[in-house]
């Protein structure tokens, strides 16, 4: 059969409005979590990060929530732009123990902004 | 332009070629990470190299062996790879050991096609 490539979730957003992605985690002793954007042939580039003692943490034009209790982050861009067109994607990482991060990525949302 | 470059850009290997994938960084890090990006499937952690040691082998098969001469290099090597194995191949690069996580930073990738 043919193969199956994974499907993502889409958002469409007007240009100037504002953008929440939301993501489910998988571990609860995850302390530390990224959102990443990947645009069309390049890697995944660094948004904003959070670790677990904090609930909400602001960049520019980016808003990162941390509810810890139903293991679930979200992504907040204001005034959303066309340049903002991308995948985006949530990572997690367990307690840093000494050695290198070891992050677990979602499968991604993929954000069209329209004119 | 990434801190984190990759060559080349693009690989189509037939499957009983051996070719190899480069990847460095210019950040100062510790730690260095393959990850593969496929179509169905979200990012999968392959290699942490921190220090240049290997501090993690994701169950990765033979046929895929990485090497850091040093913690600013490494390479993925190739040899006798599936049909299934054509992907993207992402380096990326972290400040490494430490009790804080810190985030990794991405190249923009080797896209693989094997024939």
């Amino acid at each position: 059969g043919e193969s199956v490539g994974l499907h993502l979730p889409t958002l469409s957003v007007q240009e100037g409005d504002n953008s929440i992605i939301n993501c489910a985690y998988s571990n609860s002793a995850s302390d530390y979590f990224i959102w990443y954007k990947q645009e069309s042939g390049k890697g995944p580039q660094f948004i904003i990060d959070i670790r677990s003692n904090m609930d909400k943490r602001q960049g520019q034009r980016v808003t990162v929530l941390l509810n810890k209790t139903v293991k679930h982050l979200s992504l907040q861009i204001a005034a959303t732009q066309p340049g903002d067109s991308a995948v985006y994607f949530c990572a997690e990482n367990l307690l840093n123990t000494g050695t290198a991060s070891k992050l677990t990525f979602g499968t991604g949302t993929r954000l069209q902004v329209t004119l | 332009e990434t801190g984190v470059t990759q060559t080349p850009r693009h690989l189509v290997m037939g499957m009983t070629n051996k070719k190899s994938l480069k990847c460095e960084q210019h950040l100062g890090h510790n730690a260095m990470y393959w990850y593969k990006q496929s179509a169905k499937k979200p990012l999968e952690l392959m290699f942490v190299y921190n220090f240049k040691e290997q501090t993690e082998n994701n169950s990765v098969p033979s046929r895929f062996s990485p090497e850091c001469p040093n913690s600013s290099h490494l390479f993925l090597h190739l040899h006798t790879l599936q049909p299934e194995d054509s992907a993207l191949y992402l380096c990326a690069s972290s400040q490494g050991s430490g009790t804080i996580s810190s985030p990794l930073h991405f190249g923009n990738g080797t896209r693989l096609t094997v024939t």
